[in-house]
């Protein structure tokens, strides 16, 4: 079964060093999404990608935040500086369909960030 | 924006028992309701789902009702077993771009 891929599973790194985090999503998928889950939250969405384009980066924090899906596939999302506020589950999600209220995301397993 | 309200953020219940996670959302542009069940260490996992065109929907010990008068929606798992302890999100999606997440129930099914 086709799954979303995320490397690295675990950083941890020292404040105002930068982390990248990568994600693939499912073969097909046009739609890529990057959330936050902070311990004991539901999941936050930063940004969302519709192939190459940028959806929606309402939420991202554009000062330190970055993402890029170049070639519509696989995806990497950038912190720069981090934050001890950073310090959080970084989960990519991909769907089929273009909106999210079409049909499921499918969930990669994560990157957990500690920021010391 | 929509604001998802979960409760409750914990819940014990005997195997076998049933178990109810309410949420409740506001943007009464809201159409689609999703249930996510996030296992200890792995990804959230689509469980059930519901539109805003249906009242109640069920699949196997799964079923799911929304009112949308009042605005909220709730989770049933009946005959409960221990592989249901997990950590449950409702979602709302307001048809535009976002998904909002509750902020979780921690299922226990103590055997």
């Amino acid at each position: 079964e086709a799954e979303v891929a995320q490397s690295p599973r675990y950083k941890i790194t020292e404040k105002s060093q930068a982390v990248a985090f990568w994600c693939d999503p499912i073969s097909g998928h046009a739609t890529l999404y990057w959330y936050r889950q902070i311990l004991g939250q539901g999941p936050e969405l930063l940004v969302q990608f519709q192939d190459e384009s940028v959806v929606d980066d309402s939420q991202l924090p554009k000062d330190r935040f970055s993402a890029e899906r170049l070639k519509g596939v696989d995806s990497t999302l950038k912190i720069q500086p981090a934050e001890l506020g950073d310090s959080a589950m970084y989960l990519c999600a991909s769907s089929y369909l273009a909106a999210a209220n079409t049909g499921e995301l499918f969930f990669g397993e994560g990157s957990r960030l500690t920021v010391l | 924006g929509e604001n998802v309200e979960q409760h409750p953020s914990t819940l014990s219940v005997q195997e076998g028992d049933s178990a109810v996670i309410k949420c409740t959302y506001s943007d009464s542009a809201s159409n689609y309701f999703p249930w996510y069940k996030q296992e200890l260490g792995k990804r959230p996992q689509l469980i059930i789902d519901i539109r805003s065109n249906v009242g109640e929907k069920k699949d196997q010990r799964i079923a799911v009702t929304l009112n949308k008068t009042a605005k909220h929606f709730s989770l049933h798992i009946t005959e409960t077993q221990p592989e249901d302890s997990a950590v449950y999100f409702c979602a709302a999606s307001d048809g535009a771009n976002n998904l909002f997440f509750g902020t979780g129930t921690r299922l226990t099914v103590i055997p």
